[in-house]
């Protein structure tokens, strides 16, 4: 079975901080592994995606992650954080087979002040 | 492309008043999926649909929920006699799955309140 962790439920940084978010999976064949950014009372915005090609992977907004299969991690990181970057962010692993159903992990709240 | 529109937005009923929640896809998407999304939690997933065809259903998804995808187009959420345990986020994606791009695309959400 595959699963989600996402290490640190509250992150809280200085505007123009770097900003890091852990995400650690567990899969038994290799993952397909993304990051979705949640805004209050808002659906999801997928932010970045890892199917097997390039290791590091950027996404929108300035972020990009680094898929670590040696430590099973997919971190999510942006060199200068913003106060609009200040939302729910989501680490997810895609289930193989033919529909792709995805498992979350419970999320990070980050907030940035200035 | 109008995205996956989702309605209501919000939805707050008494317990044990059956409701129901529409979900349209973007037009040539053809997998459809529903989540479930509580406070201070990750989206759970409930079920997912290939065209009409609904294909798996989680445990989570009790007697009193059902999900219909006539027609492989829009996709309806049923929950008869509602709880206060249902209380939740209702999301909606979907995907047309080609050159091994699994990305989704999500909805707003209808936020269900019981009370």
């Amino acid at each position: 079975a595959q699963s989600v962790t996402q290490l640190g439920s509250h992150v809280s940084v200085s505007e123009g901080a770097l900003v890091l978010l852990r995400c650690n999976y567990s899969s038994s064949v290799p993952p397909y592994l993304f990051w979705y950014v949640q805004y209050p009372n808002q659906g999801l915005q997928l932010l970045l995606k890892y199917t097997s090609a390039a290791t590091l992977v950027k996404g929108i907004n300035g972020f990009e992650a680094e898929f670590k299969k040696s430590e099973t991690s997919f971190h999510l990181t942006k060199p200068s954080a913003h106060m609009s970057d200040a939302a729910e962010y989501f680490c997810a692993v895609s289930t193989t087979g033919g529909y792709n159903k995805l498992i979350f992990g419970a999320g990070t709240r980050l907030a940035v002040h200035p | 492309d109008t995205g996956v529109s989702q309605d209501p937005r919000h939805k707050i009923t008494k317990r044990g008043q059956n409701v129901t929640f529409r979900c349209d896809p973007i037009s040539e998407h053809n997998r459809l999926y529903w989540y479930r999304q509580t406070l201070g939690q990750g989206p759970e997933f409930l079920t997912y649909f290939q065209n009409e065809a609904q294909l798996e259903k989680s445990r989570l998804l009790s007697d009193r929920f059902s999900a219909e995808r006539p027609k492989g187009s829009f996709s309806t959420l049923e929950i008869q006699r509602t709880e206060q345990g249902d209380s939740a986020m209702y999301l909606c994606a979907s995907s047309y799955p080609t050159n091994r791009d699994y990305g989704y695309t999500f909805g707003s959400g209808t936020r269900l309140t019981v009370v």
